[in-house]
């Protein structure tokens, strides 16, 4: 069975721009978070989805959006890209909406502002 | 900001020998997990243990969490250099829905 799935692996952009970041769940998996990890940190929590709706949110700004699609595949969308945005974006999927599941995790995409 | 604080930062032994790291968190929890990180990759989920145990065993993992002073430890004996990564603690708040990481414990194992 596959495991979680991101897309694409490296990307680089210019400041100003927008990027949009893509991840593919453990099939049976509702539930999606995506994680922010600059180089020397632990993840930082962005965003949680669990059947198609937010359910939980971190400390980041409104440039920063995700949905969640009918086959629970997801999207994180950064608009206006700062240099600090670069980092390792990971995104965990698991079966239900609580964290006492264990969270499976992609092998991220490295985003890199120029 | 990162809830959980891990130490020490960074760690060297030589296989066989026991790693210990240690992680404190701020807030109330309802459950504290351990991942492990190979080389800026995915992490892999290593253990949980619930906001009402006290000590859980996982093969050569062993994980303590002490509510009163907000602090876990995790153990891991007779390392091998497989077990070279990074170590991170990860609480979920209570009456939150968010994961939040500590800043991780580099371990070196030397064959």
């Amino acid at each position: 069975d596959a495991g979680v799935t991101q897309s694409p692996t490296h990307l680089i952009k210019t400041r100003g721009q927008h990027v949009t970041l893509r991840c593919s769940p453990i099939s049976g998996h509702k539930s999606v978070s995506w994680y922010q990890q600059v180089l020397g940190q632990g993840p930082q929590f962005i965003f949680q989805y669990y059947e198609k709706e937010e359910r939980g949110r971190g400390n980041f700004p409104d440039r920063f959006s995700a949905r969640q699609f009918p086959n629970y595949s997801s999207e994180l969308n950064v608009n206006a890209l700062l240099l600090g945005d670069s980092a390792l974006y990971l995104c965990a999927s698991s079966l239900a909406q609580n964290f006492y599941n264990e969270q499976f995790f992609g092998p991220g995409t490295r985003l890199t502002v120029l | 900001s990162q809830q959980g604080e891990e130490d020490p930062q960074a760690l060297s032994i030589q296989e066989g020998e026991n790693a210990t790291m240690n992680c404190s968190y701020k807030t109330s929890i309802n459950n504290l997990q351990w991942y492990r990180q190979n080389s800026g990759r995915g992490l892999v989920h290593l253990i949980l243990i619930r906001s009402n145990e006290r000590e859980k065993h996982s093969g050569r993992l062993r994980v303590t969490l002490d509510t009163s002073k907000k602090s876990s430890s995790l153990l891991i004996t007779a390392s091998r250099a497989a077990d070279t990564a990074s170590y991170f603690c990860a609480t979920e708040g209570y009456n939150t829905d968010k994961l939040i990481f500590g800043t991780g414990t580099r371990l070196q194992v030397f064959p």
